[in-house]
């Protein structure tokens, strides 16, 4: 059964470097999202793109954040200036149409810690 | 603010026995709802979705939408210990993104 996968798992960096993480979402899928959840939260809505564009991003995805689709399989998003307060897992997710009944499939996540 | 709001839980039931999950939202516009079951330190897993009022039934899980009361529900008939772990609900009233619910945690004791 095809899946969203996502690179890498765990990623350590310090305060203030850059950091991309990667998706690739289920081949035939069109809209493409990224979640967070802080440890001990909610999972909260980041952003949402479709034909290489952002559709919808919350307030928590502000300048330091970027979403690219480099080619026909990634989907990444880049946080320019880590923060601490960055620290958290990091979902990607799918769906083949733009319909509101269609699922959302999510990939394994990227736990991030900013040091 | 559209919000999503659940029991954080911790819900304690004993095997075999039905659990009840509970959810409201605010936004009445909503359109569509979803179950997610998430184990510690992994990604959420679609359990069920439902998009009209009343009851939906899959295997051991059933769904309970009632949208003028703006509630949803989850039922586990025949809970099993594989079972334990934070149920999340999450609303879609734009095709755009998932709102999420805190999550409850559930607990099935041998």
């Amino acid at each position: 059964e095809p899946e969203v996968t996502q690179t890498p798992s765990h990623q350590v960096t310090q305060m203030g470097q850059e950091v991309i993480l990667r998706c690739v979402p289920i081949s035939n899928h069109l809209y493409f999202y990224w979640y967070r959840q802080i440890l001990g939260q909610k999972v909260e809505f980041l952003v949402s793109f479709y034909n290489n564009e952002i559709s919808e991003k919350s307030e928590i995805f502000d300048d330091q954040f970027s979403v690219e689709r480099p080619d026909g399989s990634n989907f990444t998003l880049k946080i320019r200036s880590t923060k601490l307060e960055d620290s958290a897992m990091y979902f990607c997710a799918s769906k083949k149409t733009g319909s509101v009944t269609d699922t959302q499939y999510f990939g394994p996540g990227t736990r991030l810690t900013v040091l | 603010q559209k919000e999503v709001e659940q029991n954080s839980g911790p819900l304690s039931v004993p095997e075999g026995a039905i659990a009840s999950l509970n959810c409201t939202y605010s936004d009445r516009g909503s359109q569509s709802f979803f179950w997610y079951r998430q184990y510690s330190g992994k990604s959420p897993e679609l359990i069920m979705s439902i998009y009209s009022n009343g009851d939906k039934e899959d295997g051991r899980f059933t769904a309970q939408l009632n949208k003028a009361s703006q509630y949803v529900s989850l039922l586990i008939r025949d809970s099993q210990p594989s079972d334990s772990a934070t149920y999340l609900c999450a609303v879609i009233s734009s095709a755009s993104k998932i709102i999420f619910g805190s999550g409850t945690r559930l607990s099935i004791r041998p």
